[in-house]
């Protein structure tokens, strides 16, 4: 069965230090890609997602992420993180042949410590 | 344009009893999604629901249903409840999705399921 992996979960930095979060999907056909985030007491929501063009999507709050085919990998990126971007991220994968469901990772638990 | 709405927000209900949620989703939004949530699993897809067709099911038993009325809106039901049903549910609504291609999700509060 279809798979997203989230390596880690549980995450705590510092403010300022840089920040990659793992996601990897098993499927070997055409995916599109998400990231959503749910800051503590708000709803979930998109940060950024990848359908198609530069593997290299840009999102919200300075958060990026690279789509890597040949690794099955979509891993998220800040270079600098602050105190509100506390918070748990979601990966999700839509599989092409998969008609409207996205499979979701288990979550990345992010705390930046002031 | 208002969010996505759920009610109720809290549940509590013991074993064997049944349970209906409801999702109201943002005006225009025609695709309904339904999910499971609890710590460490990640959100388990249920349903999915586009102009009252359910397009598509995860693997739940028979015991969790879902429909979708003309104006959108959608209810879920959980039957004979059980210990480990506890969790939140969350309804995700979106404008269409065609083509096997599914759109960004905008997600409600959810609904925080007790059983006891």
């Amino acid at each position: 069965a279809q798979s997203v992996s989230q390596h880690n979960h549980h995450v705590i930095l510092s403010e300022a230090a840089s920040l990659e979060l793992g996601c990897n999907y098993s499927y070997g056909g055409t995916v599109n890609l998400f990231w959503y985030v749910q800051y503590p007491g708000q709803h979930l929501q998109l940060l950024l997602k990848y359908f198609s063009g530069d593997p290299l999507v840009k999102g919200i709050k300075g958060f990026e992420a690279e789509f890597i085919k040949s690794k099955f990998s979509f891993n998220l990126r800040k270079p600098s993180v602050q105190w509100s971007d506390t918070a748990e991220y979601f990966c999700a994968v839509n599989l092409m042949d998969s008609n409207y469901q996205l499979i979701w990772g288990a979550g990345t638990k992010l705390i930046i410590k002031p | 344009k208002a969010g996505v709405t759920q009610t109720p927000r809290y549940l509590i209900k013991t074993r064997g009893q049944q349970v209906t949620l409801s999702c109201s989703p943002i005006s225009g939004h025609r695709s309904v999604s339904w999910y499971q949530q609890t710590p460490g699993q990640g959100l388990q897809f249920l349903f999915e629901y586009f102009s009252e067709t359910q397009r598509n099911k995860g693997n739940f038993p028979g015991r969790f249903s879902g429909r979708q009325f003309s104006n959108s809106r959608s209810e879920m039901n959980v039957s004979t409840l059980e210990l480990g049903d506890s969790a939140l549910y969350l309804c995700a609504s979106s404008l269409a999705a065609s083509g096997g291609i599914a759109d960004t999700q905008y997600f409600g509060p959810g609904t925080r399921l007790t059983v006891l």
